[in-house]
């Protein structure tokens, strides 16, 4: 578990703010995804990486952005906060075939 | 894309007694299943796992099972203990996760009942 981390952990912004989660991992993992669960839906991808700088979208990517500059970083950027985007937010990590879960962000767009 | 189904999204099982959760799964080029258990305000927790050229695996009192040709795939869990309540998602993938991410059942709440 310690191999994955997400920051911030919790956090409270405004509509029409940017927001940037930051996870972090030191399993030198070639995969990196992020998603979101709500209630009723699961857990549903957003964007996912498979190495540096190569990234692609996910089920539900509208309104998300991400960036991957280092092995160990994966960034994911909500341009300007919507209450849709209230959620809890997981990062993964993974090689060919198991992934492997940060702790989450919760993120609550007022 | 793909699309997984997951049931019953509730389940109350006695103590002691087995829990059957089952799943199907619509893109028939998918090749990896993985179950996750996920505890109220934790992570989820990769439980087991099973490839499409494996029809069974176990793992101490968990198992799950592959039907490839209907499609579906079920986790087993006998001998309940208070500890395993928690909610179990199922998942699947076309490249077994690695290139593309993992298509989730929308949870089962399992209920131990003392």
């Amino acid at each position: 578990d310690a191999g994955i981390t997400q920051s911030p952990r919790h956090k409270v912004t405004e509509t029409g703010t940017p927001v940037t989660l930051r996870c972090h991992q030191t399993e030198n993992h070639r995969y990196m995804y992020w998603y979101r669960q709500d209630p009723g839906h699961g857990l549903r991808l957003i964007h996912y990486s498979y190495g540096v700088k190569d990234t692609d979208k996910g089920e539900v990517s509208d309104g998300y952005s991400v960036s991957r500059s280092k092995t160990e970083d994966f960034l994911l950027t909500l341009e300007s906060a919507t209450s849709s985007q209230t959620s809890v937010y997981f990062c993964a990590t993974g090689s060919r075939y198991e992934q492997y879960f940060g702790p989450g962000t919760r993120l609550t767009v007022t | 894309g793909e699309n997984v189904e997951q049931h019953p999204s509730t389940l109350s099982v006695q103590e002691g007694d087995s829990a059957v959760i089952k799943c199907t799964y619509s893109d028939s080029a998918s090749n990896y299943f993985p179950w996750y258990k996920q505890e109220l305000g934790k992570r989820p927790q990769l439980i087991i796992d099973i490839r499409s050229n494996v029809g069974e695996k176990k793992d101490q009192r968990i198992a799950v099972t592959l039907n490839k040709t209907a499609k579906h795939f079920s986790l087993h869990i006998t001998e309940t203990q208070p500890e395993d309540s928690a909610v179990y998602f199922c998942a699947a993938s076309i490249t077994g996760g690695g290139a593309d991410g993992l298509t989730f059942g929308k949870g089962t709440h399992l209920i131990i009942q003392p």
